[in-house]
C-alpha cells in the first residue's frame, strides 16, 4: 500500500501567517488521485482540495494544492483564526486508500 | 441536499460485536457506494472498506478481513458496517462516507456525523 508521510507534525503560527504543508508519497501515483481533507476537534473531515489541485466546492480561495508524482503541497495563503485545524493528505489511486498522518496547525 | 446520518453512540465488550448505521438521504442511493473510516481518540483516519450502493460488492481492508461485514438495505437507503470480535484499539468514531458505486474511489465530500464505538469491559 501506499504510506504517506506528512510534515511536519505540528505547525504553530499566528493568524495572517503563509502555511504550507508537505504530504509525500512512498510510490507515485496519479497526482488526479490526491486529496487534501481539514479536520476541527468533534468534527468529521472537510474535503479541501480533489486531484491535488482543485478546490472543492465552497473552499475559499486561499487554499491551494500543488505537486505531482510523490511529493504535494497544500498551502494556506493568509491563516484566518478558522483554519486552525488538522490537515490531512489521501490518495485513492492505488487501492487500499491511506491517508497522511496529519498535520496540527495551531495557534502561537 | 445530501445527508448521511449515523447510528449512535456503543459500548461494548471485548469479544463483542458491533453494527453501526449510516442513513442517506438527498441522492439516488444505488448510483453511490461507502466508505468506512474509523478515527481512534487522538489519531489519524483509517479506512475500513467499501461497499457499493448499487449491488452489494465489497473491498474491505486487509486488517480487517475476516471481522468486518458491510451491507445494504435499498428499501431504507441505509448502510451497516458490522466489526466482530472488538478489541479495545477498536475503540474509535466510525464515519461513513459517499463513494464510488463500482470500487472505492474515496474523495470524501459526503461524511456522516461519526459514531463513537469503545470497547470497554
Amino acid at each position: 500500500e501506499i504510506v504517506l508521510t506528512q510534515s511536519p507534525g505540528t505547525l504553530s503560527l499566528s493568524p495572517g501567517e503563509r502555511v504550507t504543508l508537505s504530504c509525500r508519497a512512498s510510490q507515485s501515483g496519479s497526482s488526479s488521485y490526491l486529496v487534501w481533507y481539514q479536520q476541527k476537534p468533534g468534527q468529521a473531515p472537510r474535503l479541501l482540495i480533489h486531484g491535488a489541485s482543485s478546490r472543492a466546492t465552497g473552499v475559499p480561495d486561499r487554499f491551494s494544492g500543488s505537486g505531482s508524482g510523490t511529493d504535494f503541497t497544500l498551502s494556506i495563503s493568509r491563516l484566518e483564526p478558522e483554519d486552525f485545524a488538522v490537515y490531512y493528505c489521501q490518495q485513492y489511486g492505488s487501492s487500499p486508500p491511506t491517508f497522511g498522518g496529519g498535520t496540527k496547525v495551531e495557534i502561537k | 441536499q445530501v445527508h448521511l446520518v449515523q447510528s449512535g453512540a456503543e459500548v461494548k465488550k471485548p469479544g463483542a460485536s458491533v453494527k453501526v448505521s449510516c442513513r442517506a438521504s438527498g441522492y439516488t442511493f444505488t448510483s453511490y457506494g461507502f466508505s468506512w473510516v474509523r478515527q481512534a481518540p487522538g489519531q489519524g483516519l483509517e479506512w475500513v472498506g467499501w461497499i457499493s450502493g448499487y449491488n452489494g460488492n465489497t473491498d474491505y481492508a486487509q486488517k480487517f478481513q475476516g471481522r468486518v461485514t458491510m451491507t445494504t438495505d435499498t428499501s431504507t437507503s441505509t448502510a451497516y458496517m458490522e466489526l466482530r470480535s472488538l478489541r479495545y484499539d477498536d475503540t474509535a468514531v466510525y464515519y461513513c462516507v459517499r463513494d464510488c458505486s463500482t470500487k472505492t474511489c474515496l474523495h470524501g465530500y459526503y461524511w456522516g456525523q461519526g459514531t463513537l464505538v469503545t470497547v470497554s469491559s
